[in-house]
């Protein structure tokens, strides 16, 4: 089967740095990829790791562990537009989304 | 370049019917996935087409389907309605190589 976990909220103020981890439990597992989705909004691409380690995009980075099933999403200098949610997506045989986690900015 | 586009955009039908729905993926792009969004399940995968073949299919039942035409361009259909199918319908189409999706805004289908 596959499956993935995040948390459901984060919350975070203007200016700082949060992580948001994704765990997975997925077959035929070969990538992990992030996308925000605003209310309201479709969901856009944010990074994609095929490989295990650190991609940077901008004041967005993700990583990626094979070996511990595990891989999260860093966003630097937060700022109010980044209130969204978050998903992370296993890619294998099926695109298979994590639950998404709700990022609020505060000021 | 002209992102993914869906119609129509809302959508109300009844217990019972059926509906149909579009999506154009950007130009160039042969995969077409489509998902179903709701509060309560998030996004679940129901299928996706590459060169007009479907390559994967979720875990939904037989009266969702869909089929893609050799320009690209994908349609979902879903027969006889149920009210649980209210959701908003995405599709998404990418080269067909990798994680990186492009997402149309929706179908946002209501069932009464």
């Amino acid at each position: 089967g596959q499956s993935l976990e995040q948390p459901s909220e984060v919350t975070a103020v203007e200016g700082a740095i949060v992580q948001i981890n994704c765990t997975y439990q997925t077959s035929g597992f070969y990538g992990l990829s992030w996308y925000q989705q605003h209310d309201g909004g479709a969901p856009t691409f944010l990074s994609y790791n095929a490989l295990d380690g650190l991609e940077e995009t901008g004041r967005f980075s993700s990583f990626l562990s094979r070996s511990d099933s595990y891989g999260y999403l860093l966003l630097q200098e937060l700022q109010m537009k980044d209130s969204a949610s978050y998903f992370c997506a296993g890619l294998g045989q099926n695109f298979v989304f994590g639950p998404g986690t709700r990022l609020s900015v505060l000021p | 370049k002209a992102g993914v586009t869906q119609t129509p955009r809302y959508l109300i039908k009844t217990r019972g019917q059926q509906v149909t729905l579009s999506c154009s993926p950007i130009s160039g792009h042969r995969s077409v996935s489509w998902y179903q969004q709701t509060p309560g399940q998030g996004l679940q995968f129901l299928f996706e087409y590459f060169s007009e073949t479907q390559r994967n299919k979720g875990n939904f039942p037989g009266r969702f389907s869909g089929r893609q035409f050799s320009n690209s361009r994908s349609e979902m259909n879903v027969s006889t309605l149920e009210l649980g199918d209210s959701a908003l319908y995405l599709c998404a189409s990418s080269l067909g190589d990798g994680g990186k999706l492009f997402f149309g805004s929706g179908t946002q289908l209501s069932v009464l």
